[in-house]
């Protein structure tokens, strides 16, 4: 069976502090994608970064920065810099490749709270 | 340019009623997705089509759930006889061909009295 968990239920930091979100999955499969999304207030998910399991590069984009390990099966994202506009909860999400569905199982989400 | 878009926002209706929810996907996304989401968890899927064929449902999908994508483009997802844990955000997604991230509406938040 897949699982992701996210042990930080929430996390609160002042602003221009850097962040680390945590996410552990759980896959028998070798091949699979990992995800990142983000949930504001409004409520959307917006795709942050899909990371495939042959990649272990890690991957820096502007204040954001994403730390995949297949041997600690961790996909760990840093905010750098925090904003206020960066709170939001935070979903990490595991896919499994082939068959015909490639849904989307998610973690309970990382709360994150940016005070001026 | 339009992303994912559902309706309605929100949906408020007694326990025994029927509800019906519209999602329209990206244009030309062939994947779509269904998914629920309870307060202080991360969604959880409900059902897929490729085109027009539903390929695969989840157990938490009950008869009472159905969902129909019936020319490949939008997607209706209809409850019969709510219960009150039906309440929750429906979410939708879709996903281009070829790809797998898939890119969210703003969901439908039903509440069941």
């Amino acid at each position: 069976a897949q699982k992701v968990t996210q042990a930080q239920t929430e996390i609160s930091v002042v602003e221009k502090e850097d962040v680390t979100l945590d996410c552990v999955y759980e896959t028998r499969d070798t091949t699979y994608y990992l995800f990142w999304y983000k949930q504001p207030p409004s409520g959307e998910l917006v795709f942050l970064i899909r990371r495939n399991s042959f990649d272990e590069q890690n991957e820096i984009s502007g204040r954001y920065s994403w730390n995949f390990q297949k041997s600690t099966s961790s996909f760990n994202f840093t905010i750098t810099a925090s904003q206020v506009v960066d709170s939001a909860v935070y979903f990490c999400a595991l896919s499994i490749y082939g068959g015909s569905q490639g849904n989307l199982i998610f973690g309970k989400g990382t709360k994150l709270s940016v005070k001026p | 340019d339009t992303g994912v878009s559902q309706n309605p926002r929100h949906k408020i209706t007694k326990r025994g009623q029927n509800v019906t929810f519209r999602c329209d996907p990206i244009s030309e996304h062939n994947r779509l997705y269904w998914y629920r989401q309870t307060l202080g968890q991360g969604p959880e899927f409900l059902t897929y089509f490729q085109n027009e064929a539903q390929l695969e449902k989840s157990r938490l999908l009950s008869d009472r759930f159905s969902a129909e994508r019936p020319k490949g483009s939008f997607s209706t997802l209809e409850i019969q006889r709510t219960e009150q844990g039906d309440s929750a955000m429906y979410l939708c997604a879709s996903s281009p061909p070829g790809e797998n991230e898939q890119f969210f509406g703003p969901g439908t938040r039903l509440t069941v009295l």
